[in-house]
């Protein structure tokens, strides 16, 4: 069964510095797509990043990047400089394209942010 | 930006009562979804939608839910008769075809169910 495991209910890190967000999931398909959603308190989902499993390069996106480890089936946010806006409820979600177009998602992470 | 809009943004309903939730995705787009997020938990998929009809659906979307595109333009989702357990916010979606697209999603709509 494909599964999405985001193993940190919550995360603390200090403005400026960088932070680890985990990922790992499940699957025994060749093709498949890791996503990566904020949500603040506001309550909307925001696309941030995508990794392909065949993709060659770790994706990157402004502050943030993934750290894609395909043989430990992990695919971890990493953001830099963090910001008080970055506070907020992080999202992993894959899209097997063996089951259709849907997105599976993780439990979340909540992230805080420091001053 | 275009971007996907979901009214009414709060809605508040008795159990046993019938709601809509409507949405109205990116133009371009050819893939719709439903998912629910029960306050603070997981984003749960519901029901995808594509070609005007589904495409998929979770063990969650059974016989009370249904879903209709009834324009060029809508998308709704239809709970028959309201539970206090149906109580989640309900984001609509859509993506472009493609295994790389994200799925853009709405704001929400709360729903409570007293």
């Amino acid at each position: 069964a494909q599964k999405i495991t985001q193993t940190q209910p919550g995360m603390f890190v200090q403005e400026k510095e960088a932070v680890t967000l985990d990922c790992t999931y499940d699957t025994s398909d060749p093709s498949y797509g890791l996503f990566w959603y904020k949500q603040p308190s506001s309550g909307e989902m925001i696309f941030l990043i995508y990794q392909g499993s065949y993709d060659q390069q770790n994706a990157t996106e402004g502050r943030y990047s993934l750290n894609f480890q395909k043989a430990r089936k992990s695919a971890n946010l990493v953001i830099s400089a963090s910001q008080l806006g970055d506070s907020a409820m992080y999202f992993c979600a894959m899209r097997y394209m063996e089951y259709g177009n849907k997105l599976v998602f993780g439990a979340g992470t909540i992230l805080r942010v420091k001053s | 930006e275009p971007e996907v809009t979901q009214t009414p943004s709060h809605q508040v309903t008795q159990m046993g009562q019938e709601v809509i939730l409507r949405c109205v995705p990116i133009s371009n787009h050819l893939y719709f979804y439903w998912y629910r997020q029960i306050l603070g938990q997981k984003v749960e998929f519901l029901v995808s939608f594509y070609n005007n009809e589904i495409s998929e659906k979770s063990e969650i979307f059974d016989d009370q839910f249904s879903v209709e595109r009834p324009d060029g333009s809508n998308f709704t989702l239809k709970i028959r008769s309201t539970k206090l357990e149906d109580s989640a916010m309900y984001f609509c979606a859509s993506s472009e075809a493609g295994r790389k697209t994200p799925l853009h999603f709405g704001n929400g709509t709360r729903l409570t169910v007293t």
